[in-house]
């Protein structure tokens, strides 16, 4: 089935940044791509990024893009998030989620499954 | 960008009834929606993939269906633990985008 575990997310003052790791266990994390997801205080959510299983193909939302990064350590089972020049508007929880999928006659549909619990960022001076 | 406009936003209904949850997206997005529950303080919780296929273990009160630019979600018949609250995704292209949510309460 798999489980997610996020850590990392603190309080960081705008302008600063923050790295935050994903853990995961119980699945073959190397052949699973990922994603990061964010929550902001009683609202929606927000894809962030995704990372193929290789990190070959990198893809970012427009809000983080330029600020963000996301890598990852197959040895170590672990995704990260690295984030530059925080703003205020970048208070969330952060979530980790696995690329699920389902392929036939060369399509496939993809969704998250499962979610990591979360880790909470607060930009504020 | 695909939109995705999901309403109710909010729902108040009781133990037992059906309810229906829909998810318009501002292009055709195949079959490539997915729904998620979000209880407070966790993290969603995959339902229905694919528009209309049952996640495992999710209860077949839960269903699914639509494609191309509508869908809805349907719980037949509302248990206790279904209050929350709701998302549809498209991961159809990127940004993989969320509706806004629909929270389902108790009346």
């Amino acid at each position: 089935e798999g489980q997610l575990v996020e850590s990392g997310g603190d309080l960081v003052q705008p302008g600063g940044s923050l790295r935050l790791s994903c853990v995961a266990s119980g699945f073959t994390f190397s052949s699973y791509s990922m994603n990061w997801v964010r929550q902001a205080p009683g609202q929606g959510l927000e894809w962030l990024s995704y990372i193929s299983s290789s990190s070959s193909d990198i893809y970012y939302a427009d809000s983080v893009k330029g600020r963000f990064t996301v890598s990852r350590d197959n040895v170590k089972h672990s995704l990260y998030l690295q984030m530059n020049s925080l703003r205020v508007e970048d208070t969330a929880v952060y979530y980790c989620a696995r690329w699920g999928g389902l392929c036939s006659g060369g399509t496939c549909k993809n969704w998250f499954d499962p979610w990591g619990q979360g880790t909470l960022v607060s930009v504020s001076s | 960008d695909i939109q995705m406009t999901q309403s109710p936003s909010s729902l108040s209904a009781s133990v037992g009834d059906r309810v229906t949850i829909t998810c318009r997206t501002s292009q055709s997005i195949n079959n490539f929606l997915n729904w998620y529950q979000q209880k407070p303080t966790k993290a969603p919780k995959l339902l229905i993939y694919a528009a209309s296929s049952l996640q495992s273990g999710v209860p077949s009160r839960f269903s699914g269906s639509g494609s191309g630019t509508y869908f809805t979600l349907t719980i037949s018949s509302l248990q206790p633990e279904d209050f929350a609250a709701y998302f549809c995704q498209q991961t159809y292209s990127t940004p993989y985008t969320f509706g806004q949510g629909t929270k389902l309460d108790i009346k």
